[in-house]
Formats: structure tokens, sequence, C-alpha cells
């Protein structure tokens, strides 16, 4: 059972460029979230999906955009990356208790 | 609004010694508690949590028990190993909000020899 899946690991863009993280579960769980983790700040909802075919803001969304592609799927897009997106990023996966399940995460540097 | 409050890092401890995590919380209704661990390089995994006021959270011999009247959740272990070594994150689910975790802004703990 591989849980939540993240790709890719690692990514370095430089600013402007676009790209789209991955994020995968085999759960089957209803809700998946984005977080973005940084130095002394925890963890930061960024955008959340409770079910399939809806998507909500966070706390800090800016600058990203969703997509629920299917149950499974949930992709985070940035379109225009800042050295302010440099961060951690962490998918998440939650069913019908209250427990989170998360991804390896994604560590992305924009120069 | 909805907040956490971890103590400051990093603790340095010795093997076997006794931790405390300090977490306390501001949250309107009844919130849900966590504790999360981050192991290096790792995602976040769940500790332990607690529902409601006066349970106890407990796993792999930490413990933290729901305290309504001081609205805090602090972490305990009686004895710390090496492999304890991580990041720790206080964590309120407040409940009717898509089940939106809010965290803490982590507790980072090494365990000498």
């Amino acid at each position: 059972n591989a849980g939540v899946t993240q790709t890719p690991k690692f990514q370095v863009l430089k600013t402007g460029q676009s790209m789209t993280l991955q994020c995968a579960q085999d759960m089957n769980h209803n809700s998946m979230y984005w977080y973005r983790q940084d130095p002394g700040m925890g963890l930061r909802l960024i955008y959340y999906s409770a079910s399939e075919g809806t998507t909500d803001k966070g706390e800090v969304p800016n600058g990203y955009n969703v997509s629920r592609l299917n149950k499974r799927e949930f992709s985070l897009r940035l379109e225009s990356a800042a050295p302010s997106q440099t961060s951690v990023y962490f998918c998440a996966s939650q069913g019908s208790t209250d427990t989170q399940y998360f991804g390896p995460g994604t560590r992305l540097t924009v120069l | 609004g909805n907040s956490v409050t971890q103590m400051e890092g990093p603790v340095t401890l010795s093997e076997e010694a006794f931790l405390t995590i300090n977490c306390t919380y501001t949250a309107t209704g009844y919130p849900s508690l966590f504790w999360y661990v981050q192991y290096p390089g790792e995602g976040l995994q769940l500790l332990l949590k607690a529902t409601k006021a006066d349970d106890k959270g407990s796993n792999k011999g930490f413990e933290a028990t729901y305290r309504k009247e001081t609205t805090s959740f602090h972490l305990e272990k009686g004895s710390v190993q090496v492999s304890d070594s991580a990041v720790y994150f206080c964590a309120l689910n407040p409940g009717n909000q898509g089940g939106k975790l809010i965290f803490g802004q982590g507790t980072e703990l090494s365990v000498k020899p």
C-alpha cells in the first residue's frame, strides 16, 4: 500500500517558470490537501479539496492553482514561480476519520 | 480565530531524559488535537491524537492530555531515545471546516547518546 505519493521529490526553477506538483493517494479518501512548510512557520494550507470536483482556498493560495483530477489525484500548479515560493510542499489525504496522511514532500527551489 | 503555539526549539536532551514539549491552542468550539512527527527527510506521521476534553492520546511511549481548562496539549515521554530525534508538530482540527488542520511552528528535538 503506497499511501500518498508525490512527484517530483526535488525541483529547481527559475523565476517565471511554471510547473505542476503531482499527488496521488490509494486509500480511497475523499479529502486532499496541499501544504507548504517553511522554517519556523509550521505547515500552512494552500488549497484543499473536500471531495472530487470541489476545491477551496486555504490560508496562502496566492500564486497557486489546483486541480482535483479524480478521487485519487490532486495537483498543484505554479503558473509563474517566484523566489517566495521556495519551500517544501506536502500533499495529504483524509478519509472518514480526522487523521491526515502525508506524502514525502517536494523540495522546491526558485532562483 | 484558531491558532496553535508550541515551545520554541531546538530542544537537546540526553538519552533517557524526560521530555516535555508545550503546546497551547486557541479555538472556537470543540477542536480535535494532534501531535505529528517528522523524521529527517520524510513527511509527517500522526503520533497521537485526542478528540475531546480530558482524553489522553498515547503512542510509542509518548502521551498528551487534552486540557480544556488550560487550552493545552503538552507532549511528554518519560525516557527519550536517539531514534526520537525529529520535529514535532502540534495541530488542531477546528471541526466543520473541511478537515483543515492548523499547525504550530514545530519543535525540533535532538537526543544525544
